[in-house]
């Protein structure tokens, strides 16, 4: 059964820093591995999508990796704000399309 | 450019009574459409998806139902509700036949009572 673990489950950073948010899944038969982002009570908003044959896609401060054979996502975000703020979740896709989804990273980004 | 929508945004609801959640997609065709549900401190869940009119797959067995009487909409229903039944619930499309990138709603808040 695929499992998505999120680390660390809450994170603090000055307005200004670059930061990374760590992804880990317990199956490498994935389809893709999707980033959302998700403000309070809101819905989610996806950031960026990579396919299981490719390493990383990037959109503007954004950049996500992916290691399939480690099973290990990264979101890189360059140049916080506070308004990046939010909670960030990883879901892979398994192989009949269904998406499982890690507990989130919720970030702070102080002024 | 597609949109969905989710209605109602918050719903008040006692103990036993019954529900209907509706979520419709706009600007395009044939889309797979999802029903999650994100409880308090718990992840998202998958309840329901449908990959076309009338075709529904369940994931978890619960009080809870879904219906696709149209092509852009989804419902999630139920007779009787539980207290263990709030919680977010969450909409989402994906194209079908593509890269199934989702795309999710609003969501509806629900609290029961």
């Amino acid at each position: 059964k695929q499992e998505v673990t999120q680390i660390p489950a809450a994170l603090s950073v000055p307005e200004g820093e670059n930061l990374v948010l760590n992804c880990s899944f317990t199956d490498s038969a994935i389809y893709n591995l999707q980033w959302f982002r998700q403000d309070p009570g809101k819905g989610l908003t996806s950031l960026l999508l990579i396919q299981s044959s490719q390493r990383e896609q990037t959109s503007g401060r954004l950049n996500a990796s992916l290691d399939k054979s480690s099973g290990r996502s990264t979101l890189y975000i360059a140049a916080s704000q506070p308004g990046d703020s939010a909670t960030y979740l990883c879901a892979v896709m398994d192989s009949s399309y269904k998406l499982i989804f890690g507990s989130g990273t919720r970030l702070l980004v102080r002024p | 450019s597609q949109t969905i929508h989710q209605w109602p945004a918050t719903l008040v609801q006692p103990v036993g009574s019954p529900l209907s959640l509706e979520c419709t997609v706009e600007g395009t065709s044939n889309p797979n459409l999802y029903w999650y549900r994100q409880a308090a401190g718990r992840g998202l869940q998958l309840l329901f998806y449908s990959v076309g009119i009338g075709q529904i797959s369940s994931e978890v067995p619960q009080n809870l139902s879904a219906s696709r009487p149209q092509d852009r909409q989804f419902i999630l229903s139920s007779k009787k509700l539980l207290l263990s039944d709030s919680g977010f619930y969450l909409c989402a499309w994906s194209v079908s036949g593509g890269l199934n990138e989702q795309y999710f709603g609003p969501g509806t808040r629900l609290t029961v009572t």
